[in-house]
């Protein structure tokens, strides 16, 4: 059973451009959460999705950021206009659902952003 | 507000001996609280996880030790090992709030052989 991928691993973008971060939940599992992780810091919640809704999106900035998870295919965090401030690791997490006490997230390995 | 705090910021221990970190709440309307381990360059791997309505979970060399009054939680890790070197993270968890996973800061925990 494949686990949470996440691509790419690694992207370096210049200040003013867009990221397009992917995260392919594992299988079975319907909801995605986005989290962020400065150097030296713990991670920060961002966004919760489950397919073709935005559940939760209060930790993530108001302007830029968006994420979508759609019917078919990856959960996307799209940074708009990238700032160096924006240069972190991002994790996605898959979980089961709330349904039935599945609390459980299972974290992909993360994609590390660099603006320069 | 850091709603967990964990401590110690970085650990030394030797190898066999014994990895005590430590996590405070302030929230009693959390109900759920893994720990993650991390290597460098990788993510975030679920360790073990306690309810509230138990007061100790083992698995293996790890035990979750949960003091409702006390609003704290910790992490032992037995008969520590160089492998066991890795960052550590607490977090906690509501029902009513999506599950959306609220960290410590982490603890670096380094074994020497």
């Amino acid at each position: 059973n494949a686990g949470v991928m996440q691509n790419p691993r690694h992207l370096v973008r210049r200040r003013g451009q867009e990221a397009r971060l992917r995260c392919s939940p594992m299988k079975g599992h319907s909801h995605v959460y986005w989290y962020r992780q400065l150097p030296e810091e713990g991670l920060k919640f961002m966004v919760y999705l489950q397919k073709e809704n935005i559940i939760d999106e209060s930790g993530m900035p108001k302007e830029r950021f968006s994420a979508e998870f759609p019917k078919e295919g990856p959960s996307i965090l799209r940074i708009q206009q990238v700032v160096r401030g924006d240069s972190a690791a991002y994790f996605c997490a898959s979980s089961p659902g709330l349904a039935g006490g599945a609390y459980e997230q299972y974290f992909g390995p993360g994609t590390r952003l660099t603006v320069t | 507000q850091q709603q967990v705090k964990q401590s110690p910021q970085s650990l030394i221990v030797q190898k066999g001996g014994i990895s005590i970190i430590n996590c405070a709440y302030e929230n009693t309307a959390f109900d759920y609280f893994p720990w993650y381990q991390q290597f460098p360059g990788k993510g975030p791997a679920l360790l073990i996880a306690i309810r509230p309505d138990v007061s100790e979970k083992k698995e293996g060399r790890f035990t979750i030790s949960f003091n409702k009054s006390a609003k704290q939680f910790s992490l032992h890790i037995m008969d520590s090992q160089p492998g066991d070197s890795a960052t550590y993270f607490c977090a906690a968890s509501i029902a009513g709030n999506n599950r959306k996973l609220i960290w410590g800061l982490g603890t670096s925990l380094a074994v020497n052989p």
